[in-house]
């Protein structure tokens, strides 16, 4: 079935490091999401992207949605210790725009 | 704005008990959705609503969980018999048409169960 591959599945990295992450998939996607989720709360959306190429920021974050549709990469600059968290991406399943589909995730720690 | 709202936050009980989870979504949101997240498999979505009609329950994993929608401002997952592999953290999420493929969902903190 339809799936997303996150990697890494962890990342351990110093305060005031750059993060990048990235999501495949199988099928073209139309549309990427990417959410985060703080220990003890549910995901909450970061950066969403409609378009191919397309390059989004909200504020230290950058996400880009790959040429080929197939993939998508997160990237954090200056990591800052409320970055802690697990970043999901998401997509709509095919020929559904209600129904999305979520990677496994990457788990982001950051070293004292 | 109030967000979605779950409860109970968290919920221990024994293996054999009714498990009932309760949902409000954002007041003027079309959809609902109940998802379980566990480390092995993730977020796993269950079931959803469009109008308080389950549109797609696909996921629910067995006849013991099932869930209803009586109104736009109401939502229940309900597990019956449960048993110590339904321990999950259990989220509610909705969202509103009208942005195209895939509309942005918000989740609500969740519901940690444990089956004892």
């Amino acid at each position: 079935g339809q799936q997303l591959n996150q990697s890494p599945q962890s990342m351990f990295i110093q305060e005031g490091e750059d993060v990048s992450m990235n999501c495949t998939s199988s099928s073209i996607f139309n549309t990427w999401l990417w959410y985060k989720q703080d220990p003890g709360e549910g995901p909450v959306l970061l950066i969403a992207l409609y378009k191919a190429g397309e390059l989004t920021s909200n504020g230290r974050l950058t996400a880009q949605f790959g040429i080929t549709r197939k993939d998508s990469f997160l990237n954090i600059s200056a990591s800052i210790p409320s970055d802690v968290g697990i970043y999901f991406c998401a997509g709509p399943f095919p020929n559904r725009d209600d129904k999305i589909i979520f990677g496994k995730g990457t788990r982001l720690h950051i070293l004292p | 704005d109030a967000g979605v709202i779950q409860s109970p936050r968290h919920e221990v009980t024994e293996m054999g008990q009714e498990v009932t989870l309760r949902c409000k979504p954002i007041s003027g949101h079309d959809y609902l959705f109940w998802y379980r997240q566990t480390m092995m498999r993730g977020l796993e979505l269950l079931i959803y609503f469009n109008n308080n009609v389950p549109i797609d329950d696909s996921g629910m994993p067995e006849d013991r969980f099932s869930a209803k929608m009586p109104n736009a401002s109401f939502s229940t997952l309900k597990i019956q018999p449960s048993e110590p592999r339904d321990s999950a953290v259990y989220f509610c999420a909705s969202s509103s048409p009208g942005q195209g493929a895939g509309q942005p969902q918000h989740f609500g903190d969740g519901t940690r169960l444990s089956i004892l």
